[in-house]
């Protein structure tokens, strides 16, 4: 089936480390997103990427890194700058061109905490 | 830039009731609209879309919602709700025109009571 996966479903970061989450989709799609989701708050954008080896900045990036090294692979990095890691991060892909561009398709996410 | 305003931040409804979470957008441009669904500890799957044409729009497990130009709304509806349909709703718009990242809205949060 295709969709997108994240991992891991759960992670705990440790003050001043960085953890890194994994996002893979196999739909073929050219744009891949990272939210994060806290309470009473929708979603914001961290990053996103178009197309291999480019990305920019969502509205969020401060703290957060990404790279686009293959088109099925967009992980997310959560350095030690940010401060308030705790939320819970949503990865999504789509198509860019056509009727069906900007529908967005979401992984299960990662619920991040720190201890 | 765009916007959305989903004004009911909880709705609690009784289960066979009708319910309907409202959606306001501000856009300059056509926009294409967006309804997704989150259950708990689940990532967003989409409920219908508004591309053009009809402005009903039906979508998934018997939602539909109607695009309103004139009041920049896009209110979701159903008619007869379920346990099932307690879940978390958002309202999403993206300019129609060019690939534009999508804005979410705040959410609403169902609550269908047995």
């Amino acid at each position: 089936d295709g969709g997108i996966t994240q991992s891991p479903k759960y992670l705990f970061r440790k003050e001043g480390q960085n953890v890194t989450l994994s996002c893979e989709q196999n739909l073929n799609h050219d744009a891949m997103y990272w939210y994060r989701q806290d309470p009473g708050q929708g979603l914001r954008l961290i990053y996103y990427s178009q197309i291999v080896n480019d990305f920019q900045k969502g509205d969020i990036a401060e703290g957060y890194s990404v790279s686009r090294e293959k088109k099925e692979s967009f992980p997310l990095t959560v350095t030690s700058a940010q401060k308030n890691p705790t939320a819970f991060y949503l990865c999504a892909s789509s198509i860019l061109s056509g009727r069906a561009k900007n529908i967005q398709y979401f992984g299960a996410g990662t619920r991040l905490s720190v201890l | 830039a765009q916007s959305v305003t989903q004004l009911d931040s909880q709705v609690p409804v009784f289960e066979e009731a009708p319910v309907e979470l409202r959606c306001n957008y501000s856009s300059s441009v056509s926009v294409y609209l967006f309804w997704y669904v989150q259950y708990p500890n689940q990532g967003l799957q989409l409920l219908l879309k508004y591309l053009s044409g009809s402005t009903l729009v039906k979508g998934i497990n018997g939602f539909e919602a109607e695009f309103n130009k004139s009041q920049t709304s896009f209110h979701l509806r159903k008619p007869s709700v379920h346990i099932s349909d307690t879940a978390e709703y958002f309202c999403a718009v993206s300019r129609e025109t060019s690939y534009d990242k999508v804005i979410f809205g705040p959410g609403t949060s169902l609550s269908v009571i047995p």
